[in-house]
């Protein structure tokens, strides 16, 4: 069985360039979280959805993140404009529900210069 | 709020021997569960064992298991018989069902070194 897919593993990007980040959960998993994790620190979610729903985007920056998930299965993450702030890990996870154990991508590493 | 607080940044071990990394937490959930994660160098969070809030016993999950003190709102993981490739990231996470309701909130993680 397949895992979480992200892509891309690696990007790099100049500041104020907008970056997508993709990733496709488990078949059959209805949940789909994305998690920022900074150099040194644990992951924090942005963004959970219940199939296709955006159940909990509170820790979203709204102002430059979107996300989207379309037909409540791939999910994609946008920066727009990305600041160099915005450097760190992406991980993508999914669940059968939320009540369930979450499987993880292996993340997409931002650098933004 | 929920708080995950992990107090070791890096720990050593010598191959095969046992070792425990320290987790506490802070909730005001009556319910709640508990998770570890490891995650190596290539950045996968793999998932290695939970336990429930009201779960009686501690839970195991062969070599790893978790020690649980409600009173004391410690949830340490115990790794026996360490191997090289254990060496990774460990993170301490936990769910409420009140706060934040099932999202899974991290802890800063413990790097564990397994010694040859």
């Amino acid at each position: 069985e397949a895992g979480v897919v992200q892509s891309p593993r690696y990007k790099i990007i100049e500041k104020k360039q907008p970056v997508a980040f993709w990733c496709n959960p488990i078949s059959g998993h209805n949940t789909l979280y994305w998690y920022l994790q900074n150099l040194g620190q644990g992951p924090e979610l942005l963004i959970r959805y219940e199939n296709e729903e955006a159940v909990d985007d509170s820790q979203l920056p709204k102002d430059r993140f979107s996300a989207e998930r379309l037909k409540g299965v791939d999910s994609t993450l946008k920066i727009q404009p990305a600041e160099l702030g915005d450097s760190a890990v992406y991980l993508c996870a999914s669940s059968l529900s939320p009540n369930e154990k979450l499987f993880f991508g292996s993340g997409t590493q931002l650098s933004v210069l | 709020a929920q708080k995950i607080t992990q107090t070791q940044p890096g720990m050593f071990v010598q191959e095969k021997e046992a070792v425990t990394l320290d987790c506490t937490y802070d909730t005001s959930d009556p319910s709640y569960g508990l998770f570890w994660y490891k995650q190596p160098s290539s950045g996968e969070m793999i998932f290695l064992i939970y336990q429930g809030s009201y779960d009686q016993q501690n839970a195991t999950e062969g070599r790893y298991s978790l020690n649980f003190q409600k009173a004391r709102k410690s949830a340490n993981l115990v790794i026996s018989a360490s191997q090289l490739g254990d060496s990774a990231m460990y993170f301490c996470a936990m769910r409420g069902t009140l706060t934040g309701a099932n999202n899974l909130f991290f802890g800063t993680g413990t790097r564990l070194t397994v010694i040859p």
